[in-house]
């Protein structure tokens, strides 16, 4: 069966600080992942897709970006944070021409 | 802008009772449609999908599509405190790899 990891669990960084966090899907091949954002009390905000190895696609301009170096991993990243990226990231997977995202267990990302 | 439309709640319900959440999409051409549950800080996890007007159950889940008045509706059965979490709308807005829009949620509390 497949399993979803998302590190680390809980991040606290300062204002300008770079960040990455990681995604890892485990059995199963070429899944398209994808990248969300959920601030405080809102809804879930798509920020990046990737459909293989390289191909990245954003969907919000901003001071993000993401990279999927192997096939089952996938990356967010920031340069320098800003207070408004502070919130719950989420890391999802999805097989071929399915729909059906299931998500990892997220990164709470407090940014001070 | 594509919406999906979900009333914040919080919807109480008294337990063994019937919960009802409603869901309303604007974008015409959406074939898919998804039920994920959210329990406080911790990621969404599928209840459902649903792709045909209709019902579909699972369990103590029915899931209602309506695809000319736009309505999706999700109805718990036998309401246990258990079923205390915030329920999310996913609508496929386009797209082949699946792009889902989410409702904001509706926070559905179960009291004993």
């Amino acid at each position: 069966s497949q399993t979803i990891h998302q590190w680390p669990a809980t991040l606290v960084q300062p204002v300008g600080s770079p960040l990455s966090l990681e995604c890892t899907v485990e059995g199963t091949s070429n899944p398209n992942l994808y990248w969300y954002r959920q601030a405080a009390g809102r809804g879930l905000q798509l920020l990046f897709y990737s459909v293989g190895i390289g191909q990245i696609s954003s969907e919000v301009p901003q001071n993000l970006s993401a990279s999927r170096p192997q096939d089952r991993q996938f990356i967010l990243s920031s340069k320098k944070l800003l207070l408004s990226d502070s919130g719950f990231y989420l890391c999802a997977w999805s097989i071929g021409t399915s729909d059906t995202q299931y998500f990892g267990p997220g990164t709470r990302l407090t940014v001070l | 802008q594509k919406e999906v439309e979900q009333n914040s709640g919080p919807l109480s319900v008294p337990e063994g009772a019937i919960a009802s959440l409603n869901c309303t999409y604007s974008d015409r051409g959406s074939q898919s449609f998804f039920w994920y549950r959210q329990y406080s800080g911790k990621s969404p996890e599928l209840i459902m999908s649903i792709y045909s007007n209709g019902d579909k159950e699972d369990g103590r889940f029915t899931a209602q599509l309506n695809k000319a008045s736009q309505y999706v509706s999700l109805l718990i059965r036998d309401s246990q405190p258990s079923d205390s979490a915030t329920y999310l709308c996913a609508v496929n807005i386009g797209g082949s790899w699946g792009k889902l829009q989410f409702g904001a949620g509706t926070q559905v509390v179960v009291t004993p």
